[in-house]
């Protein structure tokens, strides 16, 4: 176990449906990331967190709306997705102070549009 | 912006045999390369970082070798084990208050018993 959990683990969903994904962290850091990773791609990074500011969004498309309450807990909103939005989505954090600052990931949830 | 290119994307290796998966990047600011081993079903997880200020870091096993001049670094696992077997990642990132990984595409990585 690394700190940092993912629900749900496995998501099936229409195009019509929303939903959320959920992600919380137990190591104390300030700072928390989305990735998506498809087959045979990179991890592409979606949306950072720095003490629940939104510093980053790598151009995703408005169907995903990041939460983030806290600086233990991050959301993922679904809304109207594509085929194509189908992914392992990867939840990460870090301590951006200090060194070292690695990110430490959750399981992941992964998702199907039907 | 960063751009890491990963070599191969599949290894197979005897048991005991060395494993070595090479990447490239593009940025001359990145001062900080992880490696990252993914088994099915989990997230990626880090294995050994290098930071720029170093050419080579060693932890059991596993090694990873830095160079700057030609923006490459490598991992190395020597006596491979069926348990090594997993899609690794390297990433590639140039700092700043929350770091910005950019992972290569992964080498599925096959140690045969």
């Amino acid at each position: 176990e690394t700190g940092v959990t993912q629900t749900p683990r496995h998501l099936v969903m229409g195009m019509t449906n929303k939903k959320s994904l959920k992600c919380e962290q137990h190591l104390g850091h300030n700072a928390m990331y989305w990735y998506k990773q498809s087959a045979k791609k990179p991890l592409e990074l979606m949306f950072v967190y720095n003490f629940k500011e939104q510093t980053e969004n790598n151009s995703v498309p408005s169907r995903f709306s990041p939460e983030c309450p806290n600086s233990s807990h991050l959301f993922l909103h679904l809304h109207t997705l594509q085929p194509e939005d189908s992914a392992l989505y990867l939840c990460a954090s870090s301590q951006t102070s200090g060194v070292p600052d690695t990110q430490y990931f959750g399981p992941g949830t992964r998702l199907t549009v039907l | 912006g960063e751009n890491v290119e990963q070599h191969p994307s599949t290894l197979s290796v005897q048991e005991g045999d060395s494993a070595v998966i090479k990447c490239t990047y593009s940025d001359s600011a990145s001062n900080y390369f992880p490696w990252y081993k993914q088994e099915l079903g989990k997230g990626p997880q880090l294995i050994i970082d290098i930071r720029s200020n170093v050419g080579e870091k060693k932890d059991q096993r596993i090694a990873v070798t830095l160079n700057k001049t030609a923006k490459h670094f490598s991992l190395h696992i020597t006596e491979t084990q069926p348990e090594d077997s997993a899609v690794y990642f390297c990433a590639a990132s140039r700092g700043g208050s929350a770091r910005q990984l950019t992972f290569g595409s992964g080498t599925q990585l096959t140690v045969l018993p």
